[in-house]
């Protein structure tokens, strides 16, 4: 089975802010990963998939970039409602698996 | 605009089963294409995924899960389930129901998540 790792587990930051989380994969996933947002009592709501693709309605200041095993979402300029908590998770085998998360709070 | 909404007991007594239905709008299961899934979320914690069912019936489940696990699906119904035997306060989650499209990558349609709680 594929277990995916993400750093950092949280990250403060400031609106505006530059903001990089990362996820590893232990084996070769080509561009078969997803990431995600969630917020407090909501299901998560899919941002990237195919490793860079934007999901339609998802702002442009978020990326996704990476293949194979290392994979990074970024979001160009942090904003208000951008507080959350991030997952990244795999599509390329079954069963599918996700990181343990990235929580952005407010520096 | 494809919907899902869990539906099931919020409290499960322990060795107990726990039953859950996910009932699709919007949308029908048996036109293909997608794996309807199971996923959990235990209090402040990250995400498990359980298994998923094609519309044919085809499963797969979650090693970690898979003796305790079955998914099935009523096409009738528009619906398909999670039964979970046996149990114990860990299994205390929010169960989500969501949509993968074969061939893509990510979960494009969840429902909005429903807590069960293990408890005597």
């Amino acid at each position: 089975d594929i277990q995916m790792t993400q750093s950092p587990s949280s990250v403060s930051a400031s609106v505006g802010d530059r903001v990089t989380i990362t996820c590893r994969a232990s084996q070769g996933i080509s561009s078969w990963l997803a990431w995600y947002q969630q917020k407090p009592g909501k299901a998560p709501k899919l941002l990237i998939y195919a490793a860079s693709s934007l999901q339609s309605g998802v702002p442009s200041r978020f990326s996704g970039s990476g293949s194979g095993t290392d994979f990074t979402l970024t979001i160009s300029s942090l904003q208000p409602e951008d507080f959350a908590t991030y997952y990244c998770q795999q599509a390329n085998s079954f069963p599918r698996a996700f990181g343990q998360g990235t929580k952005v709070e407010i520096k | 605009q494809v919907q899902l909404q869990e539906s099931g007991p919020g409290l499960v007594k322990p060795s107990q089963t726990l039953s859950l239905t996910c009932t699709v709008s919007g949308g029908s299961i048996s036109s293909g294409g997608y794996y309807w899934s199971w996923i959990r979320q235990h209090p402040g914690k990250g995400l498990e995924w359980i298994g998923y069912i094609y519309y044919s019936g085809s499963t797969y489940y979650n090693p970690s899960l898979k003796s305790r696990v079955t998914i099935s699906v009523d096409t009738s119904k528009n619906q398909f389930s999670l039964k979970l035997s046996s149990v114990t306060a860990a299994d205390t989650a929010v169960y989500y129901c969501a949509r993968e499209g074969v061939g893509s990558s990510g979960y494009r349609n969840w429902g909005q998540g429903t807590l069960v709680t293990v408890s005597s």
